[in-house]
């Protein structure tokens, strides 16, 4: 086994596009978050996976923002008509079951312009 | 609120030295803290969970603290190497289920030869 990876590691998007940015779990992991991770400040939640139903959604910034996973492993993270606010580092992280330790991948860097 | 303090916000010292960072949290209801460990361009890994009843818990050169009446934990490496290098960020669990972390922003710390 490979770790969480995501992909693209880069983005750069002109204000006002449309943006998918892609998680693969560890196999097998049930749990499936998404974090965005502003310049110089910690991750914070955006949203929560338990196999394919979103069981929390209450860190999203706005309704440009939708997440998905609907066969219980790999996630999309959407963004609609992207602003300049929406510039950060989009994490991923997975769990094997529903308490324990979360692995976070590499993350994807997002740059409005 | 729940809110998670670093201090400092960076910090230089010379390879093979010792360092203390520390860790302030007004989060309720508690459940545990942990201490990640983020390399530049790379996802936060794990270094320490430690729970209520929790004093101390070390991983090789890393050791964590926490006094759950101060509210108060401490990260100190021994015998600082160059590859330690990164943000280390503490994170308060305010659930079991680890869908509400609240993120400090982080210590950056830099090692030097």
């Amino acid at each position: 086994g490979a770790g969480v990876s995501q992909s693209p590691r880069y983005k750069v998007a002109k204000r006002g596009q449309d943006v998918a940015l892609r998680c693969d779990p560890i196999s097998g992991h049930v749990s499936l978050f998404w974090y965005q991770q502003a310049l110089g400040q910690g991750p914070e939640f955006l949203t929560y996976f338990q196999n394919e139903a979103q069981l929390d959604k209450s860190g999203l910034p706005s309704d440009r923002f939708f997440a998905e996973r609907p066969e219980g492993s790999v996630s999309t993270l959407k963004i609609q008509r992207t602003q300049q606010e929406d510039s950060a580092v989009y994490l991923c992280a997975s769990r094997p079951r529903g308490v324990g330790e979360q692995y976070f991948g590499p993350g994807t860097r997002l740059t409005v312009t | 609120k729940n809110q998670v303090e670093q201090s400092p916000q960076s910090l230089i010292i010379l390879e093979g030295k010792n360092c203390t960072l520390q860790c302030n949290y007004t989060v309720s209801p508690f459940s545990n803290l942990r201490w990640y460990k983020q390399d530049t361009g790379r996802g936060p890994v794990s270094l320490t969970i430690m729970t209520f009843s929790e004093n101390t818990k070390s991983n090789g050169r890393y050791t964590a603290t926490l006094d759950a009446d101060t509210k108060q934990s401490s990260l100190h490496i021994t015998a600082s190497q160059l590859s330690d290098s990164a943000s280390y960020i503490c994170v308060v669990s305010a659930n079991q289920a680890g869908t509400a972390l609240i993120f400090g922003k982080g210590t950056t710390l830099s090692v030097s030869s």
